[in-house]
């Protein structure tokens, strides 16, 4: 059964340093999404994408994301100067987008800012 | 806006009993879509199921149901036959029908199933 997949799982980073979190969704898949959770807390909506642009995006991400669909695979969100709060699990999701609309997601990849 | 309340962060029963998970939810839109996800120790997010609320009859799958209460605005999730693999977070979610479509999640409920 195809799965999102997300590199790396776990990223050690320092504080001001850009990290770039990398996803494949699944492949018929045309709508793509990060959420973030921070350790105890709930899963929060970052961005959603889709035809090659962003169609939402919540008050978290600000100017230090971006996101991007370099090729016809690979899903990225770049953190570009990293922050101790940025610290969380970050998930990415896809969903085929013809109407059963279920979101399937990733396994997650730690981000841990020192 | 979305919201979407569980009431219970920490639940804890035997195995082989049921077990009921509470959600409340507010919506402003007429269609939209419910879930509920798992998410073990390994910090992984698994769809458990989902419900249409244009939809009538409860979702079930296998040993997990639902109990859709459209006017009440309540979303709970029951588990039959516990077992210890069920023991996790279990997010309860809603999800629009037009636009991004994105997910607002609960704050999760920890349940736990002892032997």
């Amino acid at each position: 059964e195809p799965e999102v997949t997300q590199t790396p799982s776990h990223q050690v980073t320092q504080m001001g340093q850009e990290v770039i979190l990398r996803c494949v969704p699944i492949s018929n898949h045309l709508y793509f999404y990060w959420y973030r959770q921070i350790l105890g807390q709930k899963v929060e909506f970052l961005v959603s994408f889709y035809n090659n642009e962003i169609s939402e995006k919540s008050e978290i991400f600000d100017d230090q994301f971006s996101v991007e669909r370099p090729d016809g695979s690979n899903f990225t969100l770049k953190i570009r100067s990293t922050k101790l709060e940025d610290s969380a699990m970050y998930f990415c999701a896809s969903r085929r987008g013809d109407g059963t609309d279920t979101q399937y997601f990733g396994p997650g990849t730690r981000l841990t800012v020192l | 806006a979305q919201t979407v309340t569980q009431s219970q962060p920490e639940m804890s029963v035997q195995e082989a009993e049921t077990v009921t998970l509470s959600c409340t939810y507010d919506t402003s839109e007429n269609n939209y879509y419910l879930f509920w996800y798992k998410q073990p120790p390994s910090r992984q997010m698994i769809l458990v199921i989902r419900q249409e609320a244009y939809k009538q009859q409860n979702a079930t799958e296998n040993r997990f149901s639902v109990n859709f209460q459209k006017a009440a605005k309540s979303f709970s999730l029951k588990i039959s036959d516990s077992q210890l693999g069920d023991t996790a977070m279990y997010f309860c979610a809603i999800g629009g029908i037009q636009g991004a479509q994105k997910l607002v999640f609960g704050q999760g409920t920890r349940l736990t199933i002892n032997p």
